[in-house]
């Protein structure tokens, strides 16, 4: 346990919905990381928070995705109209400082049907 | 735009050094290069760090070279619970865009 907690871990449905991903971090951390990670693949940068502040959003974000961390604490993901395309392990991480000694959580999987 | 480049596989017997290189290009010039293991189901998991010449920790070395331009992750004595998947982490120049490498999948025989 690395002390980053992800809710739900598991997420299963249909096509069009919308879903709501939680992260909460290491309570001192003030940056916090989303990324995308499919099958045999390496984690896909999605976006940054430093504090409350979005720092930073991959293309890979599209419209239908939006991320919050409120007052610097957890954060959300909310995917709206869901496709099977974004079925794939959404996973958070934390860390504190300049350097990128990241701290992930267990993930949550999405599976679009 | 950051692109790196690791062997998609490598196989290696218990006792073993490992070693395993990353190849990156525009990354920042003043950001850490990072490594980091996996294993199924779980989340990536901090292995080391270093901005140039050779960091080692407990568990690893890592060395880079003055052009920044790669860096190689030494694993000495690997055993069985190391195989895993090794991913290099660079972050773009000019962004906070931080981009993993594809992976290395380590099988450590007995």
């Amino acid at each position: 346990d690395t002390g980053v907690s992800q809710d739900p871990r598991h997420k299963i449905t249909k096509r069009g919905q919308n879903v709501t991903f939680r992260c909460d971090p290491i309570s001192e951390h003030n940056r916090l990381y989303w990324y995308r990670q499919t099958l045999g693949q390496g984690p896909e940068f999605l976006t940054y928070f430093q504090n409350e502040a979005q720092l930073e959003k991959s293309r890979l974000l599209s419209d239908r995705f939006s991320a919050e961390r409120p007052k610097g604490s957890f954060s959300t993901l909310e995917i709206q109209r869901t496709e099977q395309g974004d079925s794939a392990m959404y996973l958070c991480a934390s860390s504190l400082g300049v350097t990128n000694e990241q701290f992930f959580g267990p993930g949550t999987r999405l599976t679009v049907l | 735009l950051a692109k790196t480049t690791q062997p998609i596989s490598m196989d290696s017997y218990e006792g073993q050094e490992v070693n395993i290189t990353c190849s990156h290009n525009n990354i920042a010039t003043n950001d850490y290069i990072t490594w980091y293991q996996q294993f199924p189901s779980q989340g990536p998991r901090f292995i080391i760090q270093g901005y140039k010449t050779k960091v080692t920790n407990e568990v690893a070395s890592l060395f880079i070279p003055a052009d920044r331009k790669s860096s190689t992750l030494s694993l000495p004595r690997v055993s069985l619970s190391d195989t895993a998947v090794y991913y290099c982490l660079v972050e773009e120049d000019s962004s906070y865009k931080l981009i993993f490498g594809s992976g290395t999948r380590l099988l450590v025989r007995p």
